[in-house]
């Protein structure tokens, strides 16, 4: 079975600070990876994910995330955060194995906090 | 274009009561799930239903049943409450059912908060 492991539960920074939310997940297929984030009392929104291909991914609002096959990882970096950052960011994984009909496992969370 | 609505956005019922949670979505896709997200656990799948006619179970389904008679909607129902269902409840769908392996996002309502007493 497959699982997400997110590392950090709260990130605390400064405004324009770059931040790195750290990704690592178990699965003995291949998989697809997203990062969705999630404002105050909102749903998940999709913010980036990893198909196939380069294996930088980026989003429109500067949000980027690196896949690393060898070493299982998606971490989701941003060079200079901003106050509307501030939200809790998943991870999830869909594994391609014919059986599993895209369904989504996630981490846990990272609360992102950014302080002006 | 309204995507997912989830209704009602907020509930409070006594242990035992049995009540259902709605979902509608207005983009004609075939896959549909329901999630429930507790503090620093992530979320976790429920049910979920590849189209009209077929559902299945996800990692925590007991106490919830489901149902999937039409494409647009597919009700989530607690047959008998108990504490442990208080949490945040998120219903999604996306394009594609059997023949597509979730490469496709996931478009989120925004949530029902159900706390039993």
């Amino acid at each position: 079975a497959q699982s997400v492991t997110q590392l950090d539960s709260q990130v605390p920074v400064f405004e324009e600070a770059p931040v790195e939310l750290r990704c690592n997940y178990s699965s003995s297929v291949s998989v697809y990876l997203f990062w969705y984030v999630q404002y105050p009392n909102q749903g998940l929104q999709l913010l980036l994910k990893y198909l196939s291909g380069s294996t930088l991914v980026e989003s429109i609002n500067g949000f980027e995330a690196e896949f690393n096959k060898s070493q299982t990882s998606f971490h989701l970096r941003k060079p200079s955060v901003h106050i509307s950052d501030t939200a809790e960011y998943f991870c999830a994984v869909s594994v391609i194995d014919g059986t599993s009909y895209g369904k989504l496992t996630f981490g846990q969370g990272t609360i992102l906090t950014v302080h002006p | 274009n309204a995507g997912v609505t989830q209704t009602p956005k907020f509930q409070v019922l006594k242990t035992g009561q049995s009540m259902t949670l709605q979902c509608a979505q207005d983009m004609n896709h075939e896959y549909m799930s329901w999630y429930r997200q507790d503090p620093g656990m992530g979320l976790r799948l429920i049910h979920y239903s590849v189209g009209a006619g077929i559902t299945d179970q996800g990692e925590v389904p007991n106490g919830y049943n489901v149902s999937r008679s039409t494409t647009e909607d597919f009700p989530l129902r607690l047959l008998s409450a108990a504490p442990s269902q208080t949490s945040v409840y998120f219903c999604a769908s996306r394009k594609g059912g059997r023949e597509l392996e979730g490469n496709q996002p996931q478009h989120f309502g925004d949530g029902t908060r159900l706390s039993i007493l």
